[in-house]
């Protein structure tokens, strides 16, 4: 099946650093990767969409300078959380589109815990 | 901005219930996928239906997709413990493959 790695899992900074997450897909090449944020009690909001290749687009109301995302290959892209404040800790989830005869499948990551403190 | 509403937004029932689950939009899908999500945990697909009208079924969970592929539901039979988590539902509109989520709508199933 196709598995979505993140690291790491969780992670807990000061605020004021950056924090740099990795999505990567284990058996599949993925042109189009996503990432969401998901606060507790609440459903997953979708915060951009990575493409291998080029910039990523950003949805109405995430900031594409504090949320840096670079695919750099067809199985990583990465999340850099820059100048994190204590509002951004969240649970940072993403997802990689596999293509097949069925169609386009995404397959999410399990997740990356981020707390700043 | 398409919105999809789930219904009911928390279930706590007794194993052996059954229960419906309902995901309403007033926008049209391309697809529309259902998801089980356990704390801590990425989302986990369940199942992915295209066609309105389709019905598809998975053991004990029963989803159909709307005729005019605005809504969906999740329908339990025999409800167990081990199905106890946060359900979602996600639409894929027309011509893109961005997934909406839905509210989310958790279950659980007490022993």
């Amino acid at each position: 099946g196709a598995v979505v790695s993140q690291h790491p899992s969780w992670v807990i900074c000061k605020s004021g650093t950056s924090v740099k997450i990795e999505c990567r897909s284990l058996d599949f090449q993925a042109t189009t990767m996503f990432w969401y944020r998901q606060f507790p009690k609440q459903s997953l909001m979708l915060m951009a969409t990575s493409n291998e290749g080029s910039k990523a687009t950003y949805e109405q109301g995430v900031e594409k300078d504090k949320f840096l995302i670079n695919h750099a290959s067809l199985t990583l892209s990465t999340l850099t959380v820059t100048s994190a404040h204590p509002e951004d800790s969240s649970f940072y989830i993403c997802s990689a589109t596999r293509t097949s005869g069925r169609g386009d499948t995404q397959y999410f990551g399990p997740g990356t815990r981020l707390t700043v403190l | 901005t398409q919105l999809l509403e789930q219904s009911p937004q928390f279930l706590s029932i007794q194993e052996g219930e059954n229960l419906t689950v309902y995901c309403n939009s007033s926008s049209v899908f391309s697809s529309l996928q259902w998801y089980r999500q356990e704390p801590g945990e990425g989302p986990v697909l369940l199942v992915t239906v295209v066609t309105g009208g389709e019905v598809k079924k998975l053991k004990r969970l029963t989803f159909q997709f709307g005729d005019a592929r605005k809504d969906s539901s999740l329908h339990i039979t025999a409800a167990q413990p081990g199905d106890t988590g946060l359900y979602l539902c996600a639409g894929a509109g027309v011509g893109t493959d961005k997934l909406i989520f839905g509210t989310g709508t958790r279950l659980q199933v007490f022993p």
